[in-house]
């Protein structure tokens, strides 16, 4: 059974639309990370959280919320979505740091926004 | 900040063959991650290494943190080995990867 898990998988809105990514993860894993991934290039660190409550910002995180409301559930959010927001997005969890940092990811939620 | 450069962008090899991918770190990473994303998109953990190397079935990957670098061999390629090949490097301070471009490895009859 897959232990990390995104809603929805396929997303489309338009230009200045509110839109909400989902991820699950069953790991009992501490951290949890959001990427995007454009093609042609390698997946970029968007938001990340250490723990419930906890909310660290990434490389790209200009246009782009995130809320880590349990141990498992970590939301990405675009309250204004733009165009340049069309994208792969991936959720991932890992144990920790040192090395316990290896990370698991999700099955990707494609966003396109018109 | 940290800037990982990984090579080829794309490779083309036939059934049976083999060849290397390799990712340089322009810092001293402390370990690396090794995925392929399938045709379905899922990206796929191949190796997560802190120094040496692992080897899975037809699968081989080195790091050498000192050195700045990772390596992945693939030997007797498979028409489903083909995917996009990315590596990462962690930052085990931070928990947080950076990734490579990818390889786009294309296995032919």
């Amino acid at each position: 059974e897959a232990a990390v898990t995104q809603s929805p998988r396929n997303k489309v809105t338009v230009t200045g639309g509110n839109v909400t990514l989902s991820c699950r993860q069953t790991n009992s894993h501490n951290y949890m990370y959001w990427y995007r991934q454009d093609t042609g290039h390698g997946l970029r660190l968007i938001h990340y959280s250490y723990g419930a409550g906890n909310l660290q910002i990434g490389d790209v995180p200009d246009g782009y919320k995130a809320t880590r409301t349990t141990q498992e559930d970590f939301f990405l959010l675009l309250e204004l979505a733009s165009p340049s927001q069309t994208s792969l997005y991936f959720c991932a969890s890992s144990p920790g740091m040192g090395r316990y940092a290896e990370q698991f990811f999700g099955p990707g939620t494609r966003l396109t926004v018109l | 900040g940290d800037q990982v450069e990984q090579s080829p962008s794309a490779l083309s090899l036939h059934e049976g063959t083999g060849s290397a991918l390799r990712c340089n770190f322009t810092t001293t990473m402390r370990a690396v991650q090794w995925f392929r994303k399938n045709s379905r998109g899922s990206l796929i953990n191949l190796f997560y290494l802190a120094s040496g190397t692992k080897e899975n079935g037809r699968l081989k990957s080195a790091f050498d943190s000192k050195e700045r670098y990772s390596t992945l061999h693939i030997r007797d390629a498979q028409l489903e080995d083909s995917g996009t090949y990315f590596c990462a490097a962690v930052n085990t301070n931070t928990g947080k990867l950076t990734f490579g471009d990818g390889t786009v490895l294309t296995v032919k009859p």
